[in-house]
């Protein structure tokens, strides 16, 4: 069965320090990618999608995250982190219009 | 633009009780799915609607919970004779088709409570 990890159940950083979360995922076939943000209180936005082409993919809020096929990988990164960042972030695989299937989550709090 | 919502965003039930969840997706999205959050994990897949059509239910947790969408659009999540295990957020999702490259949208989700 198709499955998705996330390496750090909870990361804490000050401002400005730079973030990388790991995710990797089971599934051998096409799929797509997505990062997932759930700020406190409020529901899963969508940070970052990758599909095709261009494996490092720019999302919102200085988001970036790059696909590494041969790794099974899809991590996200932020050169600088703020405190508004501090929420729960989701990688999901979609394996071509087939149901998403989530990571575990990471927590990431960002202390001012 | 009006995003997916979902009603009622608090539930408590009483153990043995029916509850019924409801979802409103985007307006013209064809693709409808549902998923339960336990605190502190991702979401789940319970099951997925393509207009009207039940496609996928294999994440259904047991003969108790029963989904439709009779008219493709409006979804309705139905829990029987609730247990406490089933105390969780319910998620519904949508997107504009089923297939390829498109993104879910997700409401603000149910929280039900059993006790």
């Amino acid at each position: 069965a198709q499955s998705v990890s996330q390496h750090n159940h909870h990361v804490i950083l000050s401002e400005a320090a730079s973030l990388e979360l790991g995710c990797n995922y089971s599934y051998g076939g096409t799929v797509n990618l997505f990062w997932y943000v759930q700020y406190p209180g409020q529901h899963l936005q969508l940070l970052l999608k990758y599909f095709s082409g261009d494996p490092l993919v720019k999302g919102i809020k200085g988001f970036e995250a790059e696909f590494i096929k041969s790794k099974f990988s899809f991590n996200l990164r932020k050169p600088s982190v703020q405190w508004s960042d501090t929420a729960e972030y989701f990688c999901a695989v979609d394996n071509y219009g087939q149901n998403f299937v989530f990571g575990p989550g990471t927590r990431l709090s960002v202390l001012p | 633009g009006a995003g997916v919502s979902q009603s009622p965003r608090y539930k408590v039930a009483k153990r043995g009780q029916d509850v019924a969840l409801r979802c409103d997706p985007i307006s013209g999205h064809v693709s409808l799915f549902w998923y339960q959050q336990a605190l502190g994990q991702g979401p789940e897949f319970l099951t997925y609607f393509q207009n009207e059509a039940q496609l996928d239910k294999s994440g259904l947790p047991s003969d108790r919970f029963f989904a439709e969408r009779p008219e493709g659009s409006v979804s309705t999540l139905k829990i029987q004779r609730t247990q406490q295990e089933d105390s969780a957020v319910y998620l519904c999702a949508s997107s504009l088709a089923q297939g390829g490259s498109y993104e879910q949208y997700f409401g603000p989700g149910t929280r039900l409570t059993v006790t």
